[in-house]
């Protein structure tokens, strides 16, 4: 069964270094997703992607935050001089369209970093 | 603008005995609501999805959820639990943008 896979599972960081999350959506997917889950607390929507350019972006996805496609299968979280509070767990996900029928976000297991 | 409520932080349980986790929903337009199932230390699975027709939406593993329109809820049931069933559940509605709005999340702790 396809799935979307991240990496890596786990990151620790030293506050103010750069991390770039990786995701490889399913591969017939066209809209890509970041979420986050900072520990105890409920997911959070990060960012929409779609066409090589950002749909939507909520208030937490600040300049400290970009996104990229570099190919044509990985799809990137980066952040910029991380913060304590960027501590969280990251979903990546993807859909295959946006259609009543079609737009179900399939989630990958998430990295989990750790900014100290 | 959308949002989720789910009132219930963590709801005890023995097994097989049954469940309902409660999830009220807020949106001004088309309601497209979802539960997914974070099992400790994995991702976010869906359960089971209300896109339009019945109201009564089943799911995998058994778990069922009914939707009302007139009290604004989606709550999820399971009939009988089983330990494997602790976990952590949110419920979710689709923005009209098309992203999930999540809930806060329910911990079921089904004990033996």
């Amino acid at each position: 069964e396809p799935e979307v896979t991240q990496t890596p599972s786990h990151q620790v960081t030293q506050m103010g270094q750069e991390v770039i999350l990786r995701c490889v959506p399913i591969s017939n997917h066209l809209y890509f997703y970041w979420y986050r889950q900072i520990l105890g607390q409920k997911v959070e929507f990060l960012v929409s992607f779609y066409n090589n350019e950002i749909s939507e972006k909520s208030e937490i996805f600040d300049d400290q935050f970009s996104v990229e496609r570099p190919d044509g299968s990985n799809f990137t979280l980066k952040i910029r001089s991380t913060k304590l509070e960027d501590s969280a767990m990251y979903f990546c996900a993807s859909s295959e369209a946006q259609g009543i029928g079609t737009g179900e976000l399939f989630f990958g297991e998430g990295s989990r970093l750790t900014v100290l | 603008a959308q949002s989720v409520t789910q009132l219930d932080s963590q709801v005890p349980v023995f097994e097989e005995a049954p469940v309902e986790l409660r999830c009220n929903y807020s949106s001004s337009v088309s309601v497209y609501l979802f539960w997914y199932v974070q099992y400790p230390n994995q991702g976010l699975q869906l359960l089971l999805k209300y896109l339009s027709g019945s109201t009564l939406v089943k799911g995998i593993n058994g778990f069922e959820a009914e939707f009302n329109k007139s009290q604004t809820s989606f709550h999820l049931r399971k009939p009988s639990v089983h330990i494997s069933d602790t976990a952590e559940y949110f419920c979710a509605v689709r923005s009209s943008s098309y992203k999930l709005i999540f809930g806060s999340g329910t911990r079921l702790l089904v004990r033996p």
